[in-house]
């Protein structure tokens, strides 16, 4: 069945980085963009950015730019997301979640808690 | 940014009643509005899609509608298993943003 499975659980410093990964089955990879989006505890949902896993092109959200990167694999189905000079902030569970190219979200991975604490 | 305000931001209700959560988009957005159901420690599922479509298994009971800048999502019947927190989110425009959620608890 189509699933997006996540690397599991971070517990970063603030200032480290965290990258976190999305390794998708079921589907064709390449078909789909896939968005990162993050809940952070008492927060609502928030999107980080997409890549297209046909050519790598990415698109961020403005208040992540220069601190996000997002990669994929395409030889093992797999996205990833790097998050840079970690704040406390940034704790929060990330999800990636696939989406046909100007359509909603309709898989969403099952998430990865970061922690980022001294 | 196009804000995407969601009311109410709370509600109880009883197994059976029928709870309409209502969205509204900044600047309008056409169609591109999707409901998403998140659980407590789970990952959001996707329920509606163009603002009235249901994605591929989510039983007939959700329904959403709207247009422009105001969006319903309705479930007829509440059941135990659809006490949760419900976002909408607007796809038009970059940058994507959700709604503040509605958390939907027993009464």
């Amino acid at each position: 069945q189509v699933q997006l499975v996540q690397s599991g659980a971070e517990v970063k410093k603030p200032g480290a980085s965290v990258k976190v990964s999305c390794k998708a089955s079921g589907y064709t990879f390449t078909d789909y963009l896939i968005h990162w989006v993050r809940l952070a505890p008492g927060q609502g949902l928030e999107w980080m950015g997409w890549i297209n896993p046909h050519n790598g092109d990415t698109n961020y959200a403005q208040r992540f730019q220069g601190r996000v990167t997002m990669t994929r694999d395409t030889s093992i189905s797999t996205a990833y997301m790097e998050l840079s000079r970690l704040r406390s902030d940034d704790t929060a569970v990330y999800y990636c979640a696939r989406a046909l190219w100007g359509d909603a979200c309709d898989i969403w991975g099952q998430g990865t808690m970061v922690t980022v604490s001294s | 940014d196009i804000q995407m305000t969601q009311s109410p931001s709370s509600l109880s209700a009883s197994v059976g009643d029928r709870v309409t959560i209502t969205c509204r988009a900044s600047q309008g957005i056409s169609n591109y509005l999707a409901w998403f159901q998140q659980k407590p420690g789970k990952a959001p599922k996707s329920l509606i899609y163009a603002a009235s479509n249901l994605q591929s298994g989510v039983p007939s009971k959700f329904s959403g509608s709207g247009s422009g800048t105001d969006f319903t999502l309705t479930i007829s019947s509440l059941q135990p298993e659809d006490f949760a927190t419900y976002y909408c989110q607007q796809y038009n425009t970059y940058p994507l943003t959700f709604g503040g959620g509605t958390k939907v608890e027993i009464k």
